[in-house]
């Protein structure tokens, strides 16, 4: 079946650095992928929507600035977190949608620590 | 807004008795409605959406539109069963406003 994968898995960092986070569809095509994010024993919040080719669009809350999305092809989105800081460690979640089959695939998640 | 709640934290039920995992929504439009199931240590997958009017691992889930809920049922729940479930809606088919409820942890015990 569809797979979606997310690398890393589980990254550690300093306060002030930035962290990259990639999600991949591994055999479709997605034109849009979704970043979650979910805080500990609470529901996924939609960050932003990645579409290829164009801008992410970001939820009410979400600083776009500090969340970098860029979607440069169909099989790949990334998630740069800048300057981060201890309230940005979380799990981040990415998903991707499979158009032809009408599916959302979620990634395995990528759980930030920073320090 | 879209929201989407789910009134219980934490579900328990005996190995064969019956289920049912409470959903309920708010959103003006017409929604999509979607279950999804994260077992322990595995990732999100969808267990089934209301357009299919699907079964799944004897799951289902019937869209009442005057009571905005789509509650998840299983007539004999089974210990596999045992994971986290979400609710979710989509206003868009998949684009923008894509909602999951707080979850319920199911537990079925034996």
């Amino acid at each position: 079946g569809a797979v979606v994968s997310q690398h890393p898995s589980r990254v550690i960092c300093k306060s002030g650095t930035s962290v990259k986070i990639e999600c991949r569809s591994l055999d479709f095509q997605a034109t849009t992928m979704f970043w979650y994010r979910q805080f500990p024993k609470q529901s996924l919040m939609l960050m932003a929507t990645s579409n290829e080719g164009s801008k992410a669009t970001y939820e009410q809350g979400v600083e776009k600035d500090k969340f970098l999305i860029n979607h440069a092809s169909l099989t790949l989105s990334t998630l740069t977190v800048t300057s981060a800081h201890p309230e940005d460690s979380s799990f981040y979640i990415c998903s991707a949608v499979d158009r032809l089959k009408e599916t959302q695939y979620f990634g395995p998640g990528t759980r930030l620590l920073v320090l | 807004a879209q929201r989407v709640t789910q009134p219980e934290k934490l579900l328990s039920v005996f190995k064969g008795a019956p289920v049912e995992l409470k959903c309920n929504y708010s959103y003006s439009g017409s929604p999509e409605l979607f279950w999804y199931v994260q077992y322990s240590r595995q990732r999100l997958q969808l267990l089934l959406r209301h357009i299919s009017r699907e079964s799944i691992k004897g799951f289902t889930a019937d869209l009442n539109k005057g009571e905005t809920s789509f509650h998840l049922k299983k007539p004999f729940a089974q210990e596999e069963d045992s994971a986290m479930y979400y609710c979710a809606l989509s206003a868009d088919n998949y684009g923008q406003n894509f909602v999951f409820g707080p979850g319920t942890r199911l537990s079925v015990l034996p």
